[in-house]
């Protein structure tokens, strides 16, 4: 099993560009999580999924939206980015609300 | 306040060392515990779970003390492989369903 996985791992954007971020698992997991890790702040909740066609907001869910079309499947866009949106971008998974979340090896994103 | 507070650290300690972190939570909802650790420019994994009574697995020890509002981990016989960031998470109920909070973090350094 591959767990969780990310794609891109690197990208460099340009102040106002769109890009999507995809995270797959292979855990036939309900719950999906996007977070962003930046300095001195820890994991920030973007979004999440509780559910296949599911998301809510999570902590830090301005300038993002996601889509959960698949289980399997979760999407991160940026329609805009900005230079705020720097950071590195962990998705995670999980059983249940309560148990483990199983993370991706993250995506490291730079706007400039 | 920071729901989550942890001493960054760095914990600069020699191998064969004990050592201790706590970590702090406001929310007296809060549910269940964790230790993760996140090794340099890698995803976060679960280290252990922390329950009420305190529970071992092998040379780490984890402690929570539900009056105080803290938990803490202990690692003995530091080994160089233990050097990484370890991250306190909390869990609590929210209307939306369960919240996981992620501490900053605290920095370990084993050394020769």
């Amino acid at each position: 099993n591959a767990g969780v996985t990310q794609t891109p791992k690197f990208r460099v954007l340009k102040t106002g560009q769109s890009m999507t971020l995809l995270c797959a698992q292979d855990m036939n997991h309900e719950y999906m999580y996007w977070y962003r890790q930046d300095p001195g702040m820890g994991l920030r909740l973007i979004h999440y999924s509780v559910g296949e066609g599911t998301t809510a907001k999570g902590e830090v869910p301005d300038g993002y939206n996601v889509s959960r079309l698949k289980k399997q499947n979760f999407l991160l866009g940026l329609e805009s980015a900005a230079p705020s949106q720097t950071s590195v971008y962990f998705c995670a998974s999980a059983s249940s609300s309560y148990n483990e979340q199983f993370f991706g090896p993250g995506t490291r994103l730079t706007v400039l | 306040r920071k729901e989550v507070e942890q001493d960054p650290g760095p914990f600069n300690v020699p191998e064969g060392a004990t050592v201790a972190f706590n970590c702090t939570y406001s929310n007296s909802a809060s549910q269940s515990f964790f230790w993760y650790r996140q090794d340099c420019r890698k995803e976060p994994k679960l280290l252990m779970s922390v329950y009420s009574s305190g529970n071992e697995d092998g040379r780490f020890t984890a402690q929570l003390n539900r009056a105080s509002q803290y938990i803490s981990l202990l690692i003995r016989d530091s080994k160089l492989s233990d050097s990484a960031t370890y991250l306190c998470v909390v869990n609590r109920r929210t209307g939306g369903g369960n919240k996981l909070t992620f501490g900053t973090g605290t920095q370990l350094k084993v050394e020769l």
